[in-house]
């Protein structure tokens, strides 16, 4: 089934380790994002990647990176994590032409 | 990209039409207007966009006015099921145009 897949679904940091959420899709989309979204609000853009090789900061990119070494894959690195980190992270794509986003199912993390 | 103001919540009952307005004052000419909802605990998924004339798609309509300065997604039947929150983001719709949610409206539909 095409889509994005995240992974993990959920985990528990502990603070001070470093941590990469993975993001896969298979729609040969160009490109890709990273958005947090907090309790009870919306979400907030971390990184994004236009194409393949390319990437940018969002509203909220302190404490993150990202790499887009090809087009299906947008890791994205924690190299520290702490507690203010703790959120639902989700990746999404969209191709070429293309009007509205795909969003993957959510990273769910915990940093304690 | 434009902000976007959004009522926080609202109600609308099973079966009858569900209106959520947007204001989106400094939306420039390049921007389109985009909605997408957010079910419990899931990804958002995209419903809808326009530019300047008025959209319908099996799952919503959405209207924009005529100054482009406001636009109002319509679930013409509500069900339980739309129960959701629901976005209103305006984008350059261009390989660089990023998208910047704000908090939503929470539509809540009731029996």
């Amino acid at each position: 089934i095409a889509g994005i897949t995240q992974a993990p679904t959920s985990q528990i940091l502990a603070a001070g380790r470093r941590m990469t959420l993975r993001c896969t899709q298979d729609m040969r989309h160009n490109a890709m994002y990273w958005y947090r979204q907090d309790l009870g609000l919306g979400l907030r853009l971390i990184h994004y990647s236009n194409t393949a090789g390319t990437t940018g900061k969002g509203e909220v990119p302190d404490g993150y990176s990202v790499s887009r070494a090809n087009t299906d894959d947008f890791p994205l690195t924690l190299a520290s994590a702490v507690p203010s980190q703790t959120s639902v992270y989700f990746c999404a794509s969209r191709g070429q032409g293309e009007y509205g986003y795909t969003f993957g199912s959510g990273t769910r993390l915990t940093v304690v | 990209d434009a902000k976007t103001t959004q009522p926080p919540s609202m109600d609308c009952a099973e079966g009858r039409a569900a209106n959520l307005p947007c204001n989106h004052s400094t939306i420039s000419g390049n921007e389109y207007v985009y909605w997408y909802r957010q079910i419990h605990s899931q990804g958002p998924q995209y419903i809808i966009h326009g530019l300047k004339n008025n959209e319908t798609n099996e799952m919503a309509s959405l209207i924009i006015t005529e100054d482009r300065k406001s636009s109002t997604l319509i679930l013409p039947h509500a069900t339980l099921r739309d129960t959701a929150v629901y976005y209103c983001i305006v984008r350059a719709n261009t390989n660089a145009g990023k998208s910047t949610f704000g908090d939503g409206t929470t539509l809540t539909v009731k029996p």
